[in-house]
């Protein structure tokens, strides 16, 4: 079975920085591309970032490039986003995600971790 | 605001069909057929439903359908159950420029 398991959130903030994981397992997690998608309290999804099965490519929504990285270490089977100058706009349920097929679609999400940016 | 345009609410009753409706631009849906729809419960992950507009992963029933006019896309759930209740997403490559991954608001559905 397929689970991704986030961790990391909590209240920070303003400025401040956060370091989130993404325990996958159920899978060969080498060989899929992962995002990390948000979604603001009562608000809808926003794509965050992706990166490639090799960490060669890596990609971001403007709202959170240069402040964000996103990283994998296949050999722990595990994803991360670190988070620096954190804003209020970054309060969000952050999910992991994995790639379906083209890179395009997401076909299995994990429970999400709550981010909280306030003073 | 989302890139994606979706109605807030739709409703209909059990055994009924309802149609929620995804609107882009050429730059996104209207560009691509890398629509995608995800069912989302309250307090729960996403669910992926529909992909390349119109297919179904395994496991989803077939009361799901998706389809794609334009830069317009559309999710119809037919024989409407009330397990079916819950927010729908869609979602597009939007990719012209640079990498990108484009959301609807949501469509709150309702069975009555």
């Amino acid at each position: 079975e397929v689970q991704l398991v986030e961790s990391g959130g909590g209240l920070v903030q303003p400025g401040g920085s956060l370091r989130l994981s993404c325990a996958a397992s159920g899978f060969t997690f080498s060989t899929y591309s992962m995002n990390w998608v948000r979604q603001a309290p009562g608000k809808g999804l926003e794509w965050v970032s992706y990166i490639s099965r090799s960490s060669s490519t890596k990609y971001y929504a403007d709202s959170v490039k240069g402040r964000f990285t996103i990283s994998r270490d296949n050999a722990k089977n595990s994803l991360y986003l670190q988070m620096n100058s954190l804003r209020d706009e970054d309060t969000a349920v952050y999910y992991c995600a994995r790639d379906f097929n083209s890179g395009y679609e997401l076909d299995y999400w994990g429970q999400g971790t709550l981010v909280t940016v306030s003073s | 605001q989302s890139a994606l345009t979706q109605p807030p609410s739709a409703s209909g009753s059990p055994g009924q069909s309802v149609t929620i409706s995804c609107t882009g631009t050429s730059n996104d849906v209207g560009g691509y057929n890398y629509v995608s729809w995800y069912q989302q419960h309250p307090g729960k992950a996403p669910k992926f439903m529909i992909y390349e507009v119109s297919k179904r992963p395994s496991g989803v029933p077939d009361r799901f359908s998706g389809s794609k006019s334009g830069n317009t896309a559309s999710l119809t759930v037919s024989g409407l159950q009330a397990e079916d209740e819950a927010d729908y997403y869609c979602s597009s490559y939007a990719g012209s420029n640079n990498f990108e991954l484009v959301f609807g608001g949501g469509t709150k559905l309702t069975v009555l």
